[in-house]
């Protein structure tokens, strides 16, 4: 049974670039959520999908943005790149959007040069 | 802002030793996570506990949850060598629509010596 798969696993990227993110989540699981992670922070929620749609979302700029296709695997798209944008990126998915666990990928590290 | 502190933010045991941890949170919750992250890798789910439960276990981790002074503890029996690592606990808020997002702390850096 595969776990949360994320591509890639490393990227660099110059300011200015745009980016974007992959996740699968785990098998038989519906909803997927970004968070970023800074050096030495824990994780920040970014936004979450479910049905194809953005559910919630946390304090971050519309230059962040997402998808999710049919088969519930999803992107994290990220314009304008800002040094500050160099961090973690994981994706986790869960059963539904309720107060459920939830499962995480090894991450994206994205450094912004 | 992150709603979870972890306190200490460094541990630094002996394997064999107990190590404990404790989070503190601000607002209201479904339940509450603790996770762990080797070297900067993604996160693996420990235990979840949820508001109505005061003590969990599983294996050598025991978790406690006291809503009303809005804390919890991890405590990790006769560590290893392969415990170190960071470890997060991150909490689910009673949000409007059903939809729930964790909100993590800093986390609490271990090391096990040999």
């Amino acid at each position: 049974d595969a776990g949360v798969t994320q591509s890639p696993t490393h990227l660099i990227k110059t300011r200015g670039q745009q980016v974007t993110l992959r996740c699968s989540p785990k098998s038989g699981h519906d909803t997927v959520s970004w968070y970023q992670q800074a050096l030495g922070q824990g994780p920040q929620f970014i936004f979450q999908y479910y049905e194809e749609e953005e559910r919630q979302r946390g304090n971050f700029p519309d230059r962040f943005s997402g998808h999710q296709f049919p088969n519930y695997s999803s992107e994290l798209n990220v314009n304008a790149l800002l040094l500050g944008d160099s961090a973690l990126y994981l994706c986790a998915s869960s059963l539904g959007t309720g107060p459920h666990e939830q499962y995480f990928g090894p991450g994206t590290r994205l450094t912004v040069t | 802002s992150q709603q979870g502190e972890e306190d200490p933010q460094a541990l630094s045991i002996q394997e064999g030793e107990n190590a404990t941890m404790n989070c503190s949170y601000k607002t209201s919750i479904n339940n509450l996570q603790w996770y762990r992250q080797n070297s900067g890798r993604g996160l693996v789910h420990l235990i979840l506990i949820r508001s109505n439960e005061r003590e969990k276990h599983s294996g050598r981790l025991r978790v406690t949850l006291d809503t009303s002074k809005k804390s919890s503890s991890l405590l990790i029996t006769a560590s290893r060598a392969a415990d170190t690592a960071s470890y997060f606990c991150a909490t689910d808020g009673l949000f409007s629509g059903g939809y729930n997002k964790l909100i993590f702390g800093a986390g609490t850096r271990l090391a096990v010596h040999p």
